[in-house]
Order: structure tokens, then C-alpha cells, then sequence
């Protein structure tokens, strides 16, 4: 299995300003995800970051608004940039490990854009 | 393209009640079937998961079967428990391919 944690747990953040999240995982894993959840909502994945490549955006998302990291094979950051109040949400990042046919998930980062 | 539909909710029930949560897919391929849980202010936990059709996948009390036939993965417990509410998705992967999640389902047990 693996496990996840997340930095920060939630922000309040102000209008026009970025937050970088931080994806901690405890074994080596190629690949990675972050999602969004808007309230109330399910998740929507934002984009895939495999370590040595660029990240895979989803219809919908792109790099100047959420510009992800990927530099080793345990941890990755998302950037929100230049934030609006539709940026509120849970944002969620997740693993595949090798060999393993299921995501592991962190306990996401709840954001509040004022 | 592949995708999850899930009976919407809430759905509340007494505690000891009998929970059903109806899950049916439309995949190209042959995709693995998964429960994720969500308990308030909490990420995502897997709750169980079917790799193959006939398999029943089943953790705390909760069993879900993959059935091909009629492309659905109903998860069901016999007697839940007000620990038991929380937001549940149905989920769905192919292999190569994203997760696709469907829109959750909120479940509140009433003491």
C-alpha cells in the first residue's frame, strides 16, 4: 500500500494570490494524480504527474493555472495560481503504487479563496 | 468513453437498517470495479474492489459483487451504523486508463 499525507491541510487564501500543495508519499510510485473536488461534488481529475515527464492535463486544466512539479518518485506539488472564490475546493492527490490494480489518496487540502 | 452512474442521494437510514447503494458502469475494456469512502473533513479510503467479473469485493461489513452482466456494482450492508455515514463513490478503472469516479453518494444513519 502507501501512504499519503498533504501540506497543507486547508488555507483561506485571498484573491490573486497562489497556494502551492505538497504530496508526501511513503514508497516509490511512477505515477500520481491530482483531483478537485468542488463542494458537494465528486472528484475531477486535474492532471497526471509521472516523475521525468510533463504533466498530462485534463480538458479543462491547464499548466499556467495549476502548474504541478513532479521531481522524485515520492512527492509532488500542485500550484493554484492567481486564485478566484471558484477555486474553493478540496483539492486531492493520489497514487498508484507498481503492481497495485487501486489509487491510494491523501487526506486532501481544503481551500477557501476569499 | 467510460463512465459511473450512482442512485443519488442522501440517502438516511435508522441505524441496523439494511443499506443499498446502486452503482452501474459503461466501460471499453474490462475494468476493475472499486468503493471509496469519504468521512466528513477526510480524503478518500478505499472500501473494496472487484477485478473481474463474479468477484464479490467486501470490507466492514460491506460487500459489493461485480456483475458483467448487468454492468453493476451495488454495494450493501446489512446493518449499518451511524459511523457508517459518510460520502461513498462508486469507481471504475481500465487498465492504462484514469479512474473515473461517480458523483457520491451521501449516506446519514440516524441513531
Amino acid at each position: 500500500s502507501a501512504v499519503i499525507s498533504q501540506k497543507p491541510s486547508r488555507d483561506i487564501c485571498q484573491r490573486g494570490t497562489s497556494l502551492t500543495i505538497q504530496c508526501q508519499v511513503d514508497s516509490q510510485v511512477t505515477m500520481m494524480f491530482w483531483y478537485r473536488q468542488q463542494p458537494g461534488q465528486s472528484l475531477t481529475l486535474i492532471a497526471t504527474a509521472n516523475q521525468g515527464s510533463e504533466a498530462t492535463y485534463e480538458s479543462g486544466f491547464v499548466i499556467d493555472k495549476f502548474p504541478i512539479s513532479r521531481p522524485n518518485l515520492t512527492f509532488s506539488t500542485l500550484t493554484v495560481s492567481n486564485m478566484s472564490p471558484e477555486d474553493s475546493s478540496i483539492y486531492l492527490c493520489s497514487a498508484e503504487p507498481p503492481s497495485y490494480n487501486e489509487q491510494f489518496f491523501g487526506p486532501g487540502t481544503r481551500l477557501t479563496v476569499l | 468513453g467510460n463512465s459511473v452512474t450512482q442512485m443519488e442521494g442522501p440517502v438516511t437510514l435508522s441505524e441496523e437498517a439494511f443499506l443499498t447503494i446502486n452503482c452501474t458502469y459503461t466501460a471499453t475494456g474490462y475494468p476493475s470495479l472499486f468503493w471509496y469512502v469519504q468521512y466528513p473533513g477526510e480524503g478518500l479510503q478505499l472500501l473494496l474492489k472487484a477485478t473481474k467479473a463474479d468477484d464479490k469485493g467486501s470490507n466492514k461489513g460491506f460487500e459489493a459483487t461485480y456483475r458483467k452482466e448487468t454492468t453493476s456494482f451495488h454495494l450493501e450492508k446489512g446493518s449499518v451504523q451511524v459511523s457508517d455515514s459518510a460520502v461513498y463513490f462508486c469507481a471504475l478503472m481500465v487498465y492504462g486508463q484514469n479512474f473515473v469516479f461517480g458523483p457520491g453518494t451521501r449516506l446519514s444513519v440516524l441513531p
